[in-house]
């Protein structure tokens, strides 16, 4: 079966622009979540989502905002985009948020901010 | 933040068993262990999970102490495709999953 995609798989965009990622999950999946990744923070928590309803949020900005579909896709949205915004964002599937084991990833969007 | 500690980097020779240690020692009773590992440029990857009993699929086998305070992940027999960070995860139910820095595991030839 077709695994979690991510588009697009790169992007780069300007200081102040806004950015949009999608994350189509793994048929049957109803649980998505988003993580970002840089060298230096690692791999943090941004959101969760469950039947289009938003269940966990990590520590970042209001600039960082996320809605899933009834079909369970997810997309997330970065406003007035910074520097410092440059990562890998990653998305994860599972079939509901209780299944640990079941997380499958993306392999991300390589966002670059210049 | 992350509920566990690991070793920032280990080697092991290839074919021999990697032995990756994780402390959770401030680990709740309804809290699982999960494994995960991330190969270079791809997103992580489950591997195992437990509670209280040692586990064993395909790819690994995870270690519980008795106390639950720390475990160990082991790969039977090392590959050069093994080279990746190893998550040791502490989570309990429906919670949000929290990566540390994990273990960068070097496969050497």
């Amino acid at each position: 079966k077709a695994g979690v995609t991510q588009t697009p798989r790169y992007l780069i965009k300007t200081r102040g622009q806004q950015v949009t990622l999608s994350c189509s999950p793994i048929s049957g999946h109803r649980s998505v979540s988003w993580y970002q990744q840089t060298p230096g923070q690692g791999l943090q928590f941004l959101f969760e989502y469950f039947s289009e309803t938003q269940r966990n949020k990590g520590n970042f900005p209001g600039r960082f905002s996320g809605r899933q579909f009834s079909n369970s896709r997810s997309e997330m949205n970065v406003s007035t985009l910074e520097l410092g915004d440059s990562a890998l964002y990653l998305c994860a599937s599972s079939l509901a948020p209780d299944i640990g084991y079941g997380y499958t990833f993306g392999s991300g969007t390589r966002l670059t901010v210049v | 933040d992350a509920k566990t500690t690991q070793p920032p980097s280990m080697d092991c020779a290839e074919g021999r068993a990697a032995n990756l240690p994780c402390n959770h020692s401030t680990i709740s009773g309804n809290e699982y262990v999960y494994w995960y590992r991330q190969i270079h440029s791809q997103g992580p990857q489950y591997i195992i999970h437990g509670l209280k009993n040692n586990e064993t699929n395909e790819m690994a086998s995870l270690i519980i102490t008795e106390d639950r305070k720390s475990s160990t992940l082991i790969l039977p027999h090392a590959t050069l495709r093994d080279t990746a960070v190893y998550y040791c995860i502490v989570r309990v139910g429906d919670d949000k999953i929290i990566f540390g820095k994990g273990t960068r595991l070097h496969i050497l030839p």
